[in-house]
């Protein structure tokens, strides 16, 4: 049973427009979100998070919202530049011990 | 300060074979993590770590053991290694807290083959 889904496998996006990249949840328990960005033969690396005592967390041109009544968050990147290709991972968390991630979303940014 | 290493970066094994997977971290990280990451699966939890001679069991765990002996090191171990334990192999380690302290630090990886 797979707690944290995103179910784009893949999403193509010209330079400059924004990206969107969805993320569902099942478990009600899962208290923090964050993403994860990795580039080929590489280890992921931390991009933003959100309580879920929150609904909205900006850093830049990465901005995490969260709706807790849909079980889902989503991860807006504007403006989108070639440097932001890469798979991109939710997580989600129950007090902070142990990740869940979700598939990964194969992001491309076109110049 | 280097993070997180894994040794070795590339593996290739037969059927049965044993081999042990090293992770260090110079952040005096209490928590640490083995993670598998297999196509269309996103990472998988093996085994963690909450602090140094504790071990606990992960999403994955059969067919892997681990030992934190040290703070700094988390080893991964396979004794008999089966096709199905093909996969890239990261380690991560976090430190204490909530909130942004939540975020896990991951090492490069390992590949691991076994024919």
């Amino acid at each position: 049973d797979q707690q944290v889904k995103q179910n784009s496998p893949s999403l193509s996006v010209q330079e400059g427009r924004i990206s969107i990249l969805n993320c569902d949840y099942t478990n009600s328990m899962f208290d923090y979100f964050l993403w994860y960005k990795k580039y080929p033969a590489e280890g992921p690396t931390f991009l933003i998070s959100i309580s879920s005592i929150k609904d909205k967390n900006e850093d830049g041109r990465f901005t995490v919202f969260l709706n807790k009544s849909a079980k889902h968050l989503s991860l807006h990147i504007v403006p989108s530049q070639p440097g932001d290709s890469a798979v991109y991972f939710c997580a989600a968390s129950v007090r902070a011990q142990k990740l869940v991630f979700g598939q990964g979303t194969r992001l491309t940014i076109n110049p | 300060n280097a993070g997180v290493t894994q040794t070795p970066k590339f593996r290739v094994l037969k059927t049965g074979q044993s081999m042990t997977l090293l992770c260090a971290q110079d952040m005096n990280h209490e928590y640490m993590y083995w993670y598998r990451q297999d196509p269309g699966m996103g990472l998988r939890l093996i085994h963690y770590s909450v602090g140094e001679g504790t071990t606990a069991k992960g999403e994955v765990p059969d067919g892997y053991n681990v030992s934190r002996l040290k703070k700094q090191n988390f080893l991964l171990g396979l004794e008999s290694a089966a096709p199905s334990q093909t996969s890239v192999y990261f380690c991560a380690s976090r430190g204490p807290g909530l909130g942004s302290f939540s975020e896990q630090f991951f090492g490069p990886g390992t590949r691991l083959t076994v024919l």
